[in-house]
């Protein structure tokens, strides 16, 4: 059984357009993530939520809006794609506590073009 | 703000040899410290954690130091293996509010010769 999932796989799509990416896990995790890694591996992190609210909240622009309908579940809502959006995008979830491993997702290659 | 830096960007190895990675930090110790290998097209997956009040965890052939006063920890993976060969991220915690927000290096690419 797959962890923690996403979809799509693979996104591309042009610029002004509106996507979204789905993530779930089955670990019965509190909390999940949402990462960016650019085209030179950077990891970096954009959101989390804990228990569908929201934690952190890294300098990302507001065209990106993540939306926990439960626990279980942390979407992607992108507005009005740029090329520069172009990335891999990772979710991810830990259980809650200081040190906590977290499960990475297989991640979505988002295209704009 | 908080600047992580792993060793070479690639490291090339014999098989069978140590592979030894280098996560060096600024500012701030981190309340502990994860390490991550991630494969092509896939996620990271977690390895070892070591917090700051710990100078060495082992897992089999791994082992990750820790030193607070160097504001560094090494990575090493004794009797390398072809199949060793990924990307390796060190990743930086913090407790309090943070929850569990990490903060990762660049990576170090590892490739191990047969």
């Amino acid at each position: 059984d797959t962890a923690v999932s996403q979809t799509p796989k693979y996104l591309v799509t042009q610029m002004g357009n509106d996507k979204s990416i789905k993530c779930e896990q089955n670990l019965g995790h509190d909390t999940m993530y949402w990462y960016k890694q650019d085209s030179k591996k950077f990891l970096k992190i954009m959101f989390s939520y804990n228990n569908k609210e929201l934690i952190i909240n890294e300098t990302v622009p507001n065209r990106f809006s993540p939306k926990s309908p439960d626990k279980a579940h942390l979407n992607l809502h992108i507005n009005s794609l740029e090329l520069g959006d172009s990335a891999v995008y990772f979710c991810a979830s830990s259980q809650e506590g200081t040190g906590s491993v977290q499960y990475f997702g297989p991640g979505t290659r988002l295209t704009v073009t | 703000s908080q600047k992580i830096e792993q060793n070479s960007e690639a490291l090339n190895i014999q098989e069978g040899k140590t592979a030894t990675l280098t996560c060096n930090y600024t500012n701030y110790s981190p309340a502990y410290l994860q390490w991550y290998r991630q494969d092509p097209g896939r996620g990271p997956v977690f390895l070892l954690l070591i917090r700051e009040n710990e100078k060495e965890k082992r897992k089999e052939r791994l082992k990750v130091t820790f030193d607070t006063t160097l504001k560094q920890s090494l990575f090493h993976i004794t009797a390398s293996q072809p199949a060793d060969s990924a990307t390796y991220l060190c990743a930086l915690g913090y407790g309090g509010t943070s929850y569990g927000k990490l903060t990762f290096g660049q990576g170090t690419i590892l490739t191990v010769h047969p």
